[in-house]
């Protein structure tokens, strides 16, 4: 099956600096992109849809400013978590979608931990 | 968006026995996904079921839709200690693009 991996895997970092995650789809293309939010003991909620080659499409009440995704490529999407705070310390998991599977199909990285000091 | 429910939250059964997650949505959808996630892991697939399908097996996993109450459920049969993680329903909607909507999820814990 199709694999997406992200990098880093966790990341610790001061109060105030900025963090950028990396997702890549290794073995196909992906058009689209999509970025969750996990807080502990609770579900995946959706960030941002991320389009190669046009701006990302934010969620209601996500700050596209704080949350900046560049889709530079097919095969790559980043997060940059700027001027990280400690509320930002979450498990951010990226997806790639799959146009040749039933609407909806989505192949999902290992996540990314992050945690703010 | 908002999510669909999943019921129970948390599920303790012993090792053999049979475990059952509901999952209820909002809206009407192309298909419904399971997924499994092991603590602090990512997701992974585990069966799709088409709106206009009712049941669906893989292996030891069994998927009911009823599209008229909006609920699905999730057998898993003959449990096994490695079964333990969080299960979550996902539902898509729309078209080829569609985002999915996560449920709330089940953490089953599997004990020898």
């Amino acid at each position: 099956g199709a694999v997406v991996s992200q990098h880093p895997s966790w990341v610790i970092c001061k109060s105030g600096t900025s963090v950028k995650i990396e997702c890549r789809s290794l073995d196909f293309q992906a058009t689209t992109m999509f970025w969750y939010r996990q807080f502990p003991k609770q579900s995946l909620m959706l960030m941002a849809t991320s389009n190669e080659g046009s701006k990302a499409t934010y969620e209601q009440g996500v700050e596209k400013d704080k949350f900046l995704i560049n889709h530079a490529s097919l095969t790559l999407s980043t997060l940059t978590v700027t001027s990280a705070h400690p509320e930002d310390s979450s498990f951010y998991i990226c997806s790639a979608r799959d146009l040749t599977g039933p609407p909806g199909t989505q192949y999902f990285g290992p996540g990314t931990r992050l945690l703010v000091l | 968006s908002q999510q669909g429910e999943e019921d129970p939250q948390a599920l303790s059964i012993q090792e053999g026995e049979n475990a059952t997650m509901n999952c209820s949505y909002k809206t009407s959808i192309n298909n419904l996904q399971w997924y499994r996630q092991n603590s602090g892991r990512g997701l992974v697939h585990l069966i799709l079921i088409r709106s206009n399908e009712r049941e669906k097996h893989s292996g030891r996993l069994r998927v009911t839709l009823d599209t008229s109450k909006k609920s699905s459920s999730l057998l898993i049969t003959a449990s096994r200690a490695a079964d333990t993680a969080s299960y979550f329903c996902a539902t898509s909607s729309g078209g080829t693009a569609s985002k999915l909507t996560f449920g709330t999820g089940t953490r089953l814990q599997v004990t020898l």
